[in-house]
């Protein structure tokens, strides 16, 4: 079975630009998660979505941030405009909500660098 | 608010050396506890859980028991080899069957042969 998918592993890009993430999570998970890496602030929560509507966006940290689900199958991360401060590592993460433990699977992660 | 607090690295040992990477948290209830592990290019993956009081989770030789007591969840590995070099992170999911899970700061091991 795959796991959590996403693309691009890699990308750098020039402040200004806009920047696409992209996820797709674990068939038959409903939980997806977007965290954001660095050294400074460690794994910070950005976006939960359950059955693809937004429960808890209180992570993203500006108005140039914002994520969608349009579908069981896909989401994206997108920042417009970006800026070398929000060079991380992006990773999304899916589960199934139910349960009082359901494990958190991690997709490998996008490592974005913002000259 | 839930949170965890884990013992700053980085951690340096040599082969067969005992780890112990400690973890201690703050939330009602009676939360979910985990420790994942972040190998070099990876993301996350859960090494072990425990989902109440006085449970051990164990996997590939680690160990963590949950203690309300001392609200810990201390991770220990007898005998460490040069595979278990990663970031070690303590996260807890808290009671009620919140959604967050509140990850710690990491803790990165070195394991030299």
């Amino acid at each position: 079975d795959a796991g959590v998918i996403q693309s691009p592993r890699h990308e750098v890009t020039e402040m200004g630009q806009e920047v696409t993430l992209r996820c797709k999570p674990i068939s038959g998970h409903n939980s997806l998660f977007w965290y954001r890496q660095t050294m400074m602030r460690g794994l910070e929560l950005l976006i939960y979505f359950n059955n693809n509507v937004p429960i808890d966006d209180s992570g993203m940290p500006e108005d140039r941030f914002s994520a969608k689900m349009p579908n069981a199958s896909f989401s994206t991360l997108k920042i417009q405009p970006s800026e070398p401060r929000d060079s991380a590592v992006y990773f999304c993460a899916s589960r199934t909500s139910g349960g009082a433990a359901g494990e958190l699977f991690f997709g490998e992660g996008s490592r974005l660098t913002v000259l | 608010g839930d949170s965890v607090t884990q013992m700053e690295g980085p951690v340096t040992l040599s082969e067969e050396a005992f780890l112990t990477i400690n973890c201690t948290y703050t939330a009602t209830g009676y939360p979910s506890l985990f420790w994942y592990v972040q190998y070099p290019g990876e993301g996350l993956q859960l090494l072990l859980k425990a989902t109440k009081a006085d449970d051990k989770g164990s996997n590939k030789g680690f160990e963590a028991t949950y203690r309300k007591e001392t609200t810990s969840f201390h991770l220990e590995k007898g005998s460490v080899q040069v595979s278990d070099s990663a970031v070690y992170f303590c996260a807890l999911r808290g009671a009620l069957g919140d959604y967050k899970l509140s990850f710690g700061a990491g803790t990165t091991v070195t394991v030299r042969a």
